[in-house]
């Protein structure tokens, strides 16, 4: 089975840019976790949905951000304008039922804003 | 609030050595916790995990047991080789608090032959 799908893979762009990442969960999860990682403050969540509709946003860092789930089966995070404090790792992640049950990782996408 | 603490890394060690990496966590009510790592180059996969206080998860040789009277959810294993190089998060499930997983800040793990 297809595990939780993210693109780019890596990203590198320029301050201003808009920056567009794309997940696909995993086929029948209704839970859809957007997480940030940087050295400086670790793993956090930014916003997760459950059955396309989003829960909790608190973790969102500021109004550039954004993220949808137009689908069950797509998920967007954007950037826009992006500054160099957003390089990052963006990971993306799914579960099923409870919200308490394993959660699913992608491989992340890399991004450096220049 | 919520919260995860682990020890700072990195802990460096030879094959075959005992590891132990300590976590500790602050919650209301009992919160399920894991054990989440992350190999070079890859996201979180996870590792095991306890849903309630004495049950011990163990995966790939390694263990950790709920202990509510100390708070902790310590990671061991007995014998460690070179391809268990990685980070390893603590995470709490944050029940009371609109479903958040909450983790710890990472501890790398580096194994030497």
């Amino acid at each position: 089975d297809a595990g939780v799908i993210q693109s780019p893979r890596h990203e590198v762009t320029e301050m201003g840019q808009e920056v567009t990442l794309r997940c696909k969960p995993i086929s029948g999860h209704d839970y859809l976790f957007w997480y940030r990682q940087t050295m400086m403050r670790g793993l956090e969540l930014l916003i997760y949905f459950n059955n396309n509709v989003p829960i909790d946003d608190s973790g969102m860092p500021e109004d550039r951000f954004s993220a949808k789930m137009p689908n069950a089966s797509f998920s967007t995070l954007k950037i826009q304008p992006s500054e160099p404090r957003d390089s990052a790792v963006y990971f993306c992640a799914s579960t099923s039922g409870d919200i308490r049950n394993t959660i699913y990782f992608g491989e992340g996408s890399w991004l450096t804003v220049v | 609030g919520n919260s995860v603490t682990q020890m700072e890394g990195p802990v460096t060690l030879s094959e075959e050595a005992f590891l132990t990496i300590n976590c500790t966590y602050t919650a209301t009510g009992y919160p399920s916790l894991f054990w989440y790592v992350q190999y070079p180059g890859e996201g979180l996969q996870l590792l095991l995990k306890a849903t309630k206080a004495d049950d011990k998860g163990s995966n790939k040789g390694f263990e950790a047991t709920y202990r509510k009277e100390t708070t902790s959810f310590h990671l061991e294993k007995g014998s460690v080789q070179v391809s268990d190089s990685a980070v390893y998060f603590c995470a709490l499930f944050d029940s009371g608090n609109t479903g958040k997983l909450i983790f710890g800040q990472g501890t790398t793990l580096q194994v030497k032959p």
